[in-house]
């Protein structure tokens, strides 16, 4: 089974700190996804990355970036923590295009004061 | 601009009973319309999929059914069951793509 497992599953930080969430897939998979999950606006993506150091910008980059050193690790940054980006965050990887599935982890819940 | 409009935001069904979520697309390049069940404390996970050269698939009491003139397609649940109760996101993408477009999620609950 495809495993994808983020850092923390609860993180709280305050206003203006530099704030990295971690994810790390076990399959080799080629892609990576950070989508963020909001009540009534469903799953947004945020940045994914198709190959190691290579990155594109989601539905909703702003404030955030990215970094895949290593085919298997995927970061999110948020350079500057703001109060709106409270929110559940969610990694994904997925092995090639077309119908093969997304494997999500589990959320980290990040709580900005 | 949301590309996958997903209703209702949230269902109550009786066990037994069917549950129904719609979703309509924007995108005539999409090709590809799989939905993600997600039980609370978990990721989403790939419950089934379909593709537009199809009106129908079926997977146990999970139908998927397609309609491509009218840019729509809905999740059926059939004798619904309390452990059915999740959020349910309807996706699309293209084939190329590499990556899913979601809809806004579907809080289901079945009461006994």
């Amino acid at each position: 089974d495809v495993k994808v497992t983020q850092s923390s599953r609860y993180l709280v930080k305050r206003t203006g700190e530099k704030v990295f969430l971690e994810c790390v897939q076990d399959m080799d998979h080629e892609n990576m996804f950070w989508y963020r999950q909001d009540p009534g606006l469903g799953l947004r993506l945020i940045y994914f990355s198709y190959d190691v150091k290579m990155k594109e910008k989601g539905d909703i980059p702003e404030g955030y970036s990215v970094s895949r050193e290593k085919k298997e690790r995927f970061s999110l940054i948020l350079e500057s923590a703001s109060t709106n980006q409270t929110s559940m965050y969610l990694c994904a990887s997925r092995e090639g295009q077309g119908s093969s599935p997304l494997h999500f982890g589990n959320g980290t819940r990040l709580t900005v004061t | 601009q949301q590309q996958v409009k997903q209703s209702p935001q949230s269902l109550i069904v009786q066990k037994g009973g069917i549950s129904i979520i719609n979703c309509a697309y924007e995108n005539t390049a999409f090709d590809y319309f799989p939905w993600y069940q997600q039980f609370p404390g978990k990721g989403p996970a790939l419950l089934i999929a379909i593709r537009p050269d199809v009106s129908e698939k079926k997977e146990g009491r999970f139908t998927i059914s397609f309609n491509k003139s009218a840019k729509q397609f809905s999740l059926h649940i059939m004798d619904s069951q309390p452990g059915d109760s999740a959020t349910y996101f309807c996706a699309a993408s293209t084939g190329t793509a590499s990556k899913l477009t979601f809809g806004t999620g579907t809080r289901l609950q079945v009461t006994l």
